[in-house]
């Protein structure tokens, strides 16, 4: 059963913070997060690993809550370059994910 | 260095066609993911190989999806007798280290456009 992200979408001016949430209805093992352009491949943001450990980029924050199986990505100061379709995967055992629809975040000067 | 690219990034076919999808992963990369991707969704997982090794075609639609990765390394993945709900961009993925580390990234090719017509 894929996660569920939220918002679907969000509009922002530059500068401005947003959260985008995803959550599973089973147990996690690592989350994983993506963003991709129009027409681009997914590019790798972050994954949160259950019991802590992240691996990422130095400006992308996030968080993983495992017992209530729910990640939150947050973008803050956020740049124009920010802009594309945000996907979280959820992985339960092997590295097989499964990608929320995903969530459209764009923004503006 | 090089990442993972496909062939070819669109593709045409009539109903009926067969198609012939490929991916390059990033060399040395032991696990290679096919995907599918219908608009405005995220991708959804088709099939999975460890080297040459297919540990998991769960997700196939049919079985006129076919996939392959003879040598370890290229992969391609084969539509027979196409139909129209076929549609969508095919994403090949791969990472470094294999099935029991869901903690290493996947590293996306550009994906293929397939629209059956």
């Amino acid at each position: 059963q894929q996660p569920v992200q939220s918002p679907q979408a969000v509009i922002l001016r530059e500068g401005e913070d947003a959260v985008i949430n995803c959550s599973s209805s089973k147990a996690l093992y690592s989350v994983h997060w993506y963003r991709q352009k129009h027409g681009e491949a997914p590019i790798f943001l972050m994954i949160l690993l259950k019991g802590g450990e992240q691996k990422g980029h130095d400006k992308i924050s996030a968080s993983f809550n495992e017992k209530k199986q729910q990640s939150s990505l947050y973008l803050t100061a956020s740049q124009l370059s920010y802009s594309g379709t945000y996907f979280c995967g959820t992985a339960d055992s092997w590295g097989k994910l499964q990608f929320g629809a995903g969530t459209q975040v764009v923004v503006t000067p | 260095g090089a990442g993972v690219s496909q062939s070819p990034r669109y593709k045409v076919a009539k109903r009926g066609q067969d198609v012939a999808l490929r991916c390059d992963p990033i060399s040395g990369h032991v696990s290679l993911f096919w995907y599918q991707q219908a608009l405005g969704q995220g991708p959804e997982f088709l099939t999975y190989f460890q080297n040459e090794a297919q540990l998991d075609k769960s997700g196939l639609p049919s079985d006129r999806f076919f996939a392959e990765r003879p040598e370890g390394s290229v992969s391609t993945l084969k539509i027979q007798r196409t139909q129209q709900e076929d549609s969508a961009v095919y994403l090949c993925a791969s990472s470094q280290l294999g099935g029991t580390f869901p903690s290493y990234e996947q590293y996306f090719g550009p994906g293929t456009r397939l629209t059956v017509t």
